[in-house]
């Protein structure tokens, strides 16, 4: 199955400052990826996603970018605020999601 | 947008006990159910896939016979914890792929299971 890896663990950052996560994965023939925020006790939520066709995708504050030759895909936020702070998952699709270990962001006032 | 309609929020059950989750694509037809299952600060796990009408496929690791999944129509998937013990509570996920998602995939709200 696929493997993703997903780094920095945890992150704290400065209000204002951006933040910067990072994926790996090992099926080059995945083609969707997705990248969710999580707060405590509740679903996934999909903030950006991008396929392979493109090598970067940007949404507001929000940006992804991929590189589908290194097959490693990063999550940009810029701006941060504190309604920032929640876990981050990365997330390769090859027929079914297979999800990083997550990244637990902290934006500081 | 694509919705799913996931009951209960949360149960607490007696060792042993059985529980039911369900799952509802409320508009549009879930062509594929999954079932994930998350341990406090850790990611989702993925147990199953199932397909409407078809059997589900487990995940390694996965006792089939302890989690049953049923699929019988495109708008409904059931999880069942079979003889549930204290090692089973998590929180648990489905999620739909189907037409109207726009080939994404849409998670239910979660039931957080406690046994006890």
């Amino acid at each position: 199955g696929e493997n993703v890896e997903q780094h920095p663990s945890t992150l704290s950052v400065q209000e204002g400052d951006s933040a910067v996560i990072k994926c790996t994965y090992s099926d080059s023939a995945s083609n969707y990826f997705p990248w969710y925020k999580q707060e405590l006790g509740k679903r996934p939520q999909l903030i950006i996603d991008i396929r392979s066709n493109v090598g970067e995708k940007k949404d507001q504050r929000i940006a992804v970018t991929l590189n589908k030759t290194a097959k490693h895909f990063s999550l940009h936020i810029t701006e941060t605020q504190p309604e920032d702070s929640a876990v981050y998952f990365c997330a390769v699709d090859d027929y079914k999601l297979s999800f990083g270990a997550g990244t637990t962001v902290t934006v500081r006032a | 947008g694509a919705v799913v309609s996931q009951h209960p929020s949360w149960v607490i059950c007696k060792s042993g006990t059985s529980v039911k989750i369900e799952c509802r694509s409320l508009d549009f037809q879930a062509t594929t159910m999954f079932w994930y299952r998350q341990f406090p600060k850790q990611s989702l796990m993925l147990m199953a896939t199932s397909n409407e009408g078809s059997k589900a496929t487990y995940e390694q690791g996965v006792e089939k016979d302890k989690f049953l999944i049923n699929h019988a129509s495109l708008t409904l998937s059931t999880l069942t914890v079979t003889s549930a013990h204290p090692e089973d509570s998590s929180f648990y996920i489905c999620s739909a792929a189907g037409q109207g998602t726009n080939y994404g995939y849409t998670f239910g709200s979660g039931t957080r299971l406690t046994v006890v």
